[in-house]
């Protein structure tokens, strides 16, 4: 079972970019066939997913492929270190409506079948 | 995007009675619809995959039916560790969509 930890700031100023990496441990991301995700939730509040990256041992020409929900595709980078067994987040031009709590996850067989604990992140001056 | 909408939003409940919550897909996901519980403060949990089918290492208290539109979750029989919002999740088209989720309590 692939256990994944976020890290990065916590606290993001109005306008700036809030970064956030999910280490996974457990196994590799360039294994199988995954999709490497971000899901966020505000305050209270429902889950979003955000987007992800997928890596395919069985064609490795589909890895690195990104996909992102409408909403946020204009301000979204997903990328992997594979080297580092990591990917992140990189969420640009960030305001009050994106303080929430960030949880990367595993993308397998047509389900989220790992999460991490979350990290909130705050949008604040 | 695929609208999915879960009834109720709160349920509040005695131990050991039978719960359901329904979600509603704005379009036909086929069986690609899962259940997932979130207990406070913690990650959401996979309960359900593929609306029907059990997932390993939890309890048999908690099922699933449903195709298309339609899909209901049961707990067969409530126990206090089971407060917790529940949601829906359809992985049949981006963007991936949740339901607003089901909060559960215990009376």
């Amino acid at each position: 079972q692939v256990q994944l930890q976020e890290s990065g700031p916590r606290l993001v100023k109005p306008s700036q970019t809030l970064s956030l990496t999910c280490s996974v441990s457990g196994g590799s991301i360039t294994s199988g066939d995954s999709y490497w995700s971000w899901i966020r939730q505000p305050p209270g509040k429902g889950l979003q997913w955000i987007g992800y990256i997928n890596y395919n041992q069985y064609n490795p020409s589909l890895s690195g492929q990104t996909y992102y929900t409408p909403s946020l595709k204009s301000r979204l980078t997903i990328s992997a270190d594979t080297s580092r067994n990591q990917f992140s987040l990189y969420l640009s031009s960030v305001t009050d409506a994106d303080t929430a709590v960030y949880y990367c996850a595993r993308y397998d067989s047509g389900l989220f079948d790992s999460w991490g604990l979350g990290a909130l992140v705050a949008v604040s001056s | 995007e695929i609208v999915l909408t879960q009834s109720p939003d709160f349920q509040s409940v005695t131990p050991k009675e039978k719960v359901t919550i329904t979600c509603r897909a704005s379009q036909s996901v086929g069986s690609t619809l899962h259940w997932y519980r979130q207990k406070p403060n913690q990650s959401p949990e996979l309960l359900i995959k593929f609306a029907s089918q059990s997932v390993s290492g939890v309890p048999s208290k908690f099922s699933g039916s449903g195709s298309g539109t339609d899909f209901t979750l049961t707990i067969s029989s409530l126990e206090v560790e089971d407060a917790a919002t529940y949601y829906c999740h359809q992985s049949s088209a981006l963007p991936q969509t949740f339901g607003q989720g089901t909060k559960v309590e215990i009376k």
